[in-house]
């Protein structure tokens, strides 16, 4: 069974400094994966996926993440974060007829 | 397009009694998802509906159960409920294809059921 390690619970960052979120997968197989994100007493949104192609996947809000399969991992990254920013957010991995799996989330907190 | 919605928005129950949970899913969808959020524990995994049959479930105990409806809407319920079920309840639906099933299809999230035990 495929599992998520997200390494970071939580990482603060300055506005308009970059971050990078981290995320790991163990699974020996092909693997579908997702970020997604959590404001304040909502539901989780859809920030990206990578189901295949181009490693490179772009997002919504301004976020990317780089598949590398070599390394197992789907970090998150934006160049530049907005206070808006301020959320959890989560990894996820799935393939074949699998459920989907998270990670534990990383808190991302964002200083003025 | 309206998106998934749940039912209520907060529920709040004493030890023992019984809760139900309810999701309408995005037109079009047909596999429905619930997780359980508690503070500190992440997202905990609890059912996966597709037409109507459970196709997947977590490791929960069998007081937790549900249905799907054939409209595809479902229902979580949650019997002799004790103080650690505290938490916010989410359901997702997604689509799913012939031949890929839904694991490479995102899924979308209501904003949950916040339900409080006393």
């Amino acid at each position: 069974a495929q599992s998520v390690t997200q390494l970071d619970s939580q990482v603060p960052v300055f506005e308009e400094a970059p971050v990078e979120l981290r995320c790991n997968y163990s699974s020996s197989v092909s693997v579908y994966l997702f970020w997604y994100v959590q404001y304040p007493n909502q539901g989780l949104q859809l920030l990206l996926k990578y189901l295949s192609g181009s490693t490179l996947v772009k997002g919504i809000n301004g976020f990317e993440a780089e598949f590398n399969k070599s390394q197992t991992s789907f970090h998150l990254r934006k160049p530049s974060v907005h206070i808006s920013d301020t959320a959890e957010y989560f990894c996820a991995v799935s393939w074949r007829n699998e459920k989907l799996t998270f990670g534990t989330g990383t808190r991302l907190t964002i200083i003025p | 397009e309206a998106g998934v919605t749940q039912s209520p928005t907060h529920l709040i129950k004493t030890r023992g009694q019984q809760a139900t949970l309810r999701c309408s899913p995005i037109s079009g969808h047909t596999s429905v998802y619930w997780y359980q959020q508690a503070l500190g524990l992440g997202l905990q995994f609890l059912l996966w509906y597709d037409e109507g049959e459970e196709r997947n479930r977590g490791n929960f105990p069998p007081r937790f159960s549900g249905r799907q409806f054939p409209n595809y809407s479902s229902e979580l319920n949650v019997n002799a409920l004790e103080l650690e079920d505290s938490a916010l309840y989410l359901c997702a639906s997604s689509l799913f294809l012939t031949g890929t099933g839904a694991s490479n299809q995102p899924q979308h999230f209501g904003d949950g059921t916040r339900l409080s035990i006393l």
